[in-house]
């Protein structure tokens, strides 16, 4: 499969504990986005990177969260002092420069 | 005011029906506008990718955009049942999205009934 993958796809943790996404985007995507998907609402645009640039992550809910892409391929979102609120499906995209943006099947997280 | 305006239905239609979903915005700088397909529980699934104003076809899927309203629609010929699935509108100012990500609307649930 050559598409988007994401680890895990399911994630139940309890309030306060630190959890940790991987994305691994489609091979030679020099562009990946984080996303955040509550119930009933459209993914919500977090973070972006070109290659292991953070270009932008002003947009990132808190600094609760943080993203790398340490060698310009994988990346990981990190959630630290996980909140009920953060309850949600947390979707990565790659794209080539200019082009459409692929997602991920996405990371459900619970946090009870 | 939110952005990009879409309704979130459900819409249930019979099984061949023509399809008509759309969304609203009010960024006149966008420029490039997608329809996301998702399932339950799933990513969402590219179907359509536009630039600017006009049509665009893809088998039983159309793309319309009217910059000037601010509305764009997509179209579902001969619907199937395996059509019902959440539709996600999408744009953005530069062409992928840029640093600004891509701006969604609240996705559309269609029923297609066999």
């Amino acid at each position: 499969d050559t598409g988007v993958s994401q680890d895990p796809r399911h994630k139940i943790t309890k309030r306060g504990q630190n959890v940790t996404f991987r994305c691994d985007p489609i091979s030679e995507h020099n562009r990946l986005y984080w996303y955040r998907q509550t119930l009933g609402q459209g993914p919500e645009f977090l973070t972006y990177f070109q290659n292991e640039a953070q270009l932008e992550k002003s947009r990132l809910l808190s600094d609760r969260f943080s993203a790398e892409r340490p060698k310009g391929s994988f990346s990981t979102l990190e959630i630290q002092r996980t909140e009920q609120g953060d309850s949600a499906m947390y979707l990565c995209a790659s794209s080539w420069t200019g082009n459409e943006q692929f997602f991920g099947p996405g990371t459900r997280l619970t946090v009870l | 005011q939110k952005e990009v305006e879409q309704d979130p239905g459900p819409l249930s239609v019979p099984e061949g029906a023509i399809v008509s979903l759309n969304c609203t915005y009010s960024n006149s700088a966008f420029q490039y506008f997608m329809w996301y397909r998702q399932y339950s529980r799933k990513g969402p699934e590219l179907l359509m990718y536009t630039y600017s104003s006009g049509n665009k076809e893809d088998g039983r899927f159309t793309a319309q955009v009217d910059k000037s309203s601010k509305y764009i629609s997509l179209f579902i010929r001969d619907s199937q049942p395996s059509d019902s699935a959440t539709y996600l509108c999408a744009m953005s100012e530069s062409s992928g999205g840029g640093a600004d990500g891509l701006t969604f609307g609240k996705g559309t649930h269609l029923i297609i009934q066999p």
